[in-house]
């Protein structure tokens, strides 16, 4: 069965600094990989999904992930936190029965300070 | 701009009472879930269908909720009755083929608060 777990429930940056969020997977398949966004009173808003074709995936708003097969990992990053960054952010993995739903990891609240 | 529409935004009821949560999918995606997100569940999946048929609904308390999927535009979740344990957000996500590689798109949610 597949699973994401997302290390640190908040992370706090600031304004300028290096943005990296912690994703690592479980799976006995070459998996499909999600990154979300969700800003306050929001719904979930695709960042960037990785689906083998590259190892390295850039998404909206200058973030991108890299996929590393040894290290089970799919870490988000950005290399200059802007305040508008400030959301919970969720890593995902598709389930690879036939419903291929979102399985999400538990979150990670992303606090930019000024 | 195609998007999921979700209504109402926000929801406060009574124990007992009846509550139904509407969901317009992206025209033309053939795979819609429902999800609901609580602090400390984080988010479920409570359901899905593809091509109108709910293929799993293995996720909600069956003696309470219901979903159903009446035409392509309009996917309902039901609770009856509802109790406070039901509060949360509640998303609705269409996927345009339902494919392990293709993203699903959400809603804004469905707040619903049950005193």
């Amino acid at each position: 069965a597949q699973s994401v777990t997302q290390l640190g429930s908040h992370v706090s940056v600031s304004e300028g600094a290096l943005v990296l969020l912690r994703c690592n997977y479980s799976s006995s398949v070459p998996p499909y990989l999600f990154w979300y966004v969700q800003y306050p009173n929001q719904g979930l808003q695709l960042l960037l999904k990785y689906t083998s074709a590259a190892t390295l995936v850039k998404g909206i708003n200058g973030f991108e992930a890299e996929f590393k097969k040894s290290e089970t990992s799919f870490h988000l990053t950005k290399p200059s936190a802007h305040m508008r960054d400030a959301a919970e952010y969720f890593c995902a993995v598709s389930s690879m029965d036939s419903s291929y739903k979102l399985i999400f990891g538990s979150g990670t609240r992303l606090l930019v300070r000024p | 701009d195609a998007r999921v529409t979700q209504t109402p935004r926000h929801k406060v009821t009574e124990m007992g009472q009846e509550v139904t949560m509407r969901c317009q999918p992206i025209l033309g995606h053939n795979t819609v879930f429902w999800y609901r997100q609580t602090m400390m569940q984080g988010l479920e999946l409570l359901a899905y269908f593809r091509n109108r048929a709910p293929l799993d609904d293995s996720g909600m308390p069956k003696d309470r909720f219901s979903a159903e999927m009446p035409d392509a535009t309009l996917a309902t979740l039901k609770i009856q009755p509802s109790e406070p344990r039901d509060s949360a957000v509640y998303f609705c996500a269409s996927d345009t083929i339902g494919q392990a590689n293709t993203e699903a798109f959400f809603g804004q949610g469905t707040r619903l608060t049950v005193v």
